[in-house]
């Protein structure tokens, strides 16, 4: 019974490239939510999406970042000129429905460090 | 405004012990809270929840305490184990919210 999936779990990026962050959700779960940590601090949500719709992009940054859920694939988040402030660990959770009690189940996370 | 932390940063225990792992919250509106451990390296694993309707929810050697009077939040560990030695995290959820709000997390040591 897979778990949340993301990949890479490493990522170098130089300042000024792209970074693609994927997740691919558990199975038979349809809403995503992306949350970055910085190290000794918690997790701080970014977007939360259903298949092809942002519901909820509120701790987003407004430029430079982007999300999808497409109808096929995993989730993507793409960070564009990266700087060194984005190094942190992006981790993705899922879960089955939407609602205010409904567990969030998380994958292991990307860890982006930015030269 | 919104925001959900832990008394303390670190907490060493002996094999064996009891752990007790706090977190205030601020916001009365929210009606559910999870626990979660986070290894190194690892993401964070879903210890066990409680909605705003209940007191008290065991679990296989973890028990949560919600005390909404106080806005306080309890995680205890029962006969700690090694393998507890983790970063506890609690989250709680807004009833108007899709986001989990997180704390900054208590490191639990354990040692034998």
């Amino acid at each position: 019974n897979a778990g949340v999936m993301q990949n890479p779990r490493h990522l170098v990026r130089r300042r000024g490239q792209e970074a693609r962050l994927r997740c691919s959700p558990m199975k038979g779960h349809s809403h995503v939510y992306w949350y970055r940590q910085l190290p000794e601090e918690g997790l701080k949500f970014m977007v939360y999406l259903q298949k092809e719709n942002i519901i909820d992009e509120s701790g987003m940054p407004k430029e430079r970042f982007s999300a999808e859920f497409p109808k096929e694939g995993p989730s993507i988040l793409r960070i564009q000129q990266v700087v060194r402030g984005d190094s942190a660990a992006y981790f993705c959770a899922s879960s089955r429905l939407a609602g205010e009690q409904e567990t969030q189940y998380f994958g292991p996370g990307t860890r982006l460090l930015v030269l | 405004g919104e925001s959900v932390g832990l008394h303390l940063p670190t907490l060493s225990v002996q094999e064996g012990d009891n752990s007790i792992i706090n977190c205030a919250y601020s916001n009365s509106a929210s009606d559910y809270f999870i626990w979660y451990k986070q290894e190194s390296g690892k993401g964070p694993q879903f210890i066990i929840d409680i909605r705003s309707n209940m007191d008290k929810r065991q679990g296989q050697r973890v028990t949560v305490l919600l005390n909404k009077t106080v806005k306080h939040l309890s995680l205890q560990i029962a006969a700690t184990q090694p393998g507890d030695s983790a970063v506890y995290f609690c989250a709680e959820k807004t009833q108007a919210g899709t986001a989990l709000i997180f704390g900054k997390g208590t490191t639990l040591s354990v040692s034998s």
